[in-house]
């Protein structure tokens, strides 16, 4: 995916709510779509991963949903806190072979979450 | 748990100057790779090695080049730098097998003058 530069979209909750960060995909041939977190100066952090064989996995706070019908994926964060705010990035793996491992990231969201 | 380590982590240089960026892997991790990120961009897949052979490589330019050596760190090198190459640098690194799972450095800022 292409992001749009300066202008990530962004979603602001208040803290307790339940958070929802979606991502359109393009390769249908990736075996891995996977979500990372990453707060200001730092790398990105691994969250979660889901294989293309599933629609739904759960992780500590966190669920993620794969629609492959329409090549959607999204992150749910339960309960967010103001620790939870950062940029989330989706993406997915190369087609397979030494490519497996490219990764290719989506447009990033910024999660803000009010006190 | 230990992380992956870059160095250094602020890097200065003047056009047309050469840079070398080292990672050094999360232990038994032999996959290592490396993403440049522009200043609101997602991070952009460069090369990659795998038991210190380079596994697939991406939008890097010929003025850049990359290695990893025996003890599965890394280091990329790049030539005659741009003003354009100002980004930050990232390297991950995963187990053998797990690709799906890359842990990123802290990544090293350069800023070509």
């Amino acid at each position: 995916g292409e992001s749009v530069g300066l202008h990530l979209p962004t979603l602001s909750v208040q803290e307790g709510d339940n958070s929802i960060i979606n991502c359109a995909y393009s390769n249908s041939a990736s075996d891995y779509f996977i979500w990372y977190k990453q707060e200001s100066g730092k790398g990105p952090q691994f969250i979660i991963d889901i294989r293309s064989n599933m629609d739904k996995r759960q992780g500590q706070r966190v669920t993620v949903l794969l629609n492959k019908t329409v090549k959607h994926l999204s992150l749910q964060i339960a309960a967010t806190q103001p620790g939870d705010s950062a940029v989330y990035f989706c993406a997915e793996t190369g087609p397979g072979g030494t490519s497996y491992g490219k990764l290719t990231f989506g447009q990033g969201t910024i999660l803000t979450v009010h006190p | 748990a230990a992380g992956v380590i870059q160095s250094p982590r602020h890097l200065i240089k003047e056009k047309r100057e050469t840079a070398t960026l080292k990672c050094y892997p999360i232990p038994r991790h032999d996959t290592v790779y490396w993403y440049q990120q522009g200043p609101g961009q997602d991070p952009q897949f460069l090369i990659s090695f795998y038991e210190k052979m380079q596994s697939d490589k991406g939008s890097i330019p010929d003025r850049f080049s990359a290695q990893q050596f025996s003890d599965y760190h890394s280091e990329l090198n790049m030539s005659s730098l741009e003003l354009g190459d100002s980004a930050l640098y990232f390297c991950a690194s995963s187990a053998t097998g797990v690709a799906s799972e890359q842990y990123f450095g802290p990544g090293t800022r350069l800023t070509v003058t």
